[in-house]
């Protein structure tokens, strides 16, 4: 159980596009979701907490104007990359924490997004 | 705040060595544990954590780690590495009843098993 998915996988867009990235939760209801970015062979970096129906907290020096989260439902959360350009290009990974818990979180498989 | 340490930045060994991952972290508050494992272009998967109870936890591949918190530490050990074991893996502290359930990530390490 605890599974999360990623859609897409991986992406490559045109500079000036805008790009969405969803998580799901699969089996489990999920009222916390976060989202990280991860350069290569580096960390994670935390970029914002996305609680079901309420905004997003985003982390000190994230642009909650480019990277627009969405939190519609206990499953579902969104990640828009507005206006992507070459340095937006990264892993972005997912997590889900269960209602009931142990602040484990459970990741996605994570999205690559190549911006040209 | 919180902080956390990954002492070696990659650990290559041969197979079927021993090895240890080190993890030290900071914190003015109770925190639990975890260590995650990451294998190229995936997501993150627990290997094990620590909330409370005993402080020695083991994985079912046969990983352990031991909460030591008069040295502020939660190393990562295995007696014997496998090919497999070639990932990098992240060491994570949260805050104990923290109603944000942030993790703080360590830097990482890398362990490469040599055949």
């Amino acid at each position: 159980g605890a599974v999360v998915s990623q859609h897409p996988s991986w992406v490559i867009c045109k500079s000036g596009t805008s790009v969405k990235i969803e998580c799901r939760s699969l089996d489990f209801q999920a009222t916390t979701m976060f989202w990280y970015r991860q350069f290569p062979k580096q960390s994670l970096m935390l970029m914002a907490t996305s609680n079901e129906g309420s905004k997003a907290t985003y982390e000190q020096g994230v642009e909650k104007d480019k990277f627009l989260i969405n939190h519609a439902s206990l499953t579902l959360s969104t990640l828009t990359v507005t206006s992507a350009h070459p340095e937006d290009s990264s892993f972005y990974i997912c997590s889900a924490q269960r209602i009931v818990g142990d602040n484990e979180q459970f990741f996605g498989p994570g999205t690559r997004l190549t911006v040209l | 705040a919180q902080s956390v340490t990954q002492l070696d930045s990659q650990v290559p060994v041969f197979e079927e060595a021993p090895v240890e991952l080190r993890c030290n972290y900071s914190s003015s508050v109770s925190v639990y544990l975890f260590w995650y494992v990451q294998y190229p272009n995936q997501g993150l998967q627990l290997l094990l954590k620590y909330l409370s109870g005993s402080t020695l936890v083991e994985s079912i591949n046969g990983f352990e780690a031991e909460f030591n918190k008069s040295q502020t530490s939660f190393h990562l050990r295995k007696p014997s590495v496998h090919i497999s074991d070639t990932a990098e893996y992240f060491c994570a502290v949260s805050e104990l009843g923290s109603n944000t359930g942030k993790l703080i990530f360590g830097q990482g390490t890398t362990l490469q098993v040599k055949p």
